[in-house]
């Protein structure tokens, strides 16, 4: 099985734009969940999808937005980008709801100059 | 918060000693799992340990809990070159928490 896919690999914004991110998870994950790594705050929960429903948000603020297709692919958004938001985001697959194992993919670095 | 904290901060050996690492969490759990980053990267599982388990081994790997103290520990033994990267711990609070991390470093 192809293992968990996040386009692009790597980004440069400047302040004020949007940007989106994509993941496709592991052929039949249908739960999603997306993180946000920096050296400051290490790896944070963003939120987890799970068959198109949103199941936990983590404690981000409403500029960052998700979710997720039939397909169980899944978009992350993050509008008005801000300098503290230059990051790894990582996407990470499980089968069920997350409770155990989760596959993660190799994440989209994002720059905001 | 953070739920797992993961202890030392950064850890360096040399090649072939056993690495040790430690987790403390707050909250009752289901299970706790480790995770190893190698840098810049995404993450990969490398175990999991149930609630009413007290140790488990896989490899070179061997995993404690006491929930009793809510914590765990992961032991590398006869660490290799390959195993420099960050290590976290994460635990399940109705979604995984990771901790920090051990930043790893094995010297050749």
């Amino acid at each position: 099985k192809a293992g968990v896919t996040q386009t692009p690999r790597y980004l440069i914004k400047t302040r004020g734009q949007q940007v989106t991110l994509s993941c496709s998870p592991i052929s039949g994950h249908r739960s999603v969940s997306w993180y946000q790594q920096t050296p400051g705050q290490g790896l944070q929960f963003l939120f987890e999808y799970f068959s198109e429903t949103q199941r936990n948000k983590g404690n981000f603020p409403g500029r960052f937005s998700g979710r997720q297709f039939s397909n169980s692919r899944s978009e992350m958004n993050v509008s008005t980008l801000e300098l503290g938001d230059s990051a790894l985001y990582l996407c990470a697959s499980s089968p069920t709801p997350i409770k155990e194992t989760q596959y993660f993919g190799p994440g989209t670095r994002l720059l905001v100059l | 918060s953070q739920q797992g904290e993961e202890d030392p901060q950064a850890l360096s050996i040399q090649e072939g000693e056993n690495a040790t690492m430690n987790c403390s969490y707050k909250t009752s759990i289901n299970n706790l799992q480790w995770y190893r980053q190698n840098s810049g990267r995404g993450l990969v599982h490398l175990i999991l340990i149930r609630s009413n388990e007290r140790e488990k081994h896989s490899g070179r790997l061997r995993v404690t809990l006491d929930t009793s103290k809510k914590s765990s520990s992961l032991l590398i033994t006869a660490s290799r070159a390959a195993d420099t990267a960050s290590y976290f711990c994460a635990t399940d609070d109705d979604k995984i928490i990771f901790g920090k991390g051990t930043r790893l470093h094995i010297l050749p």
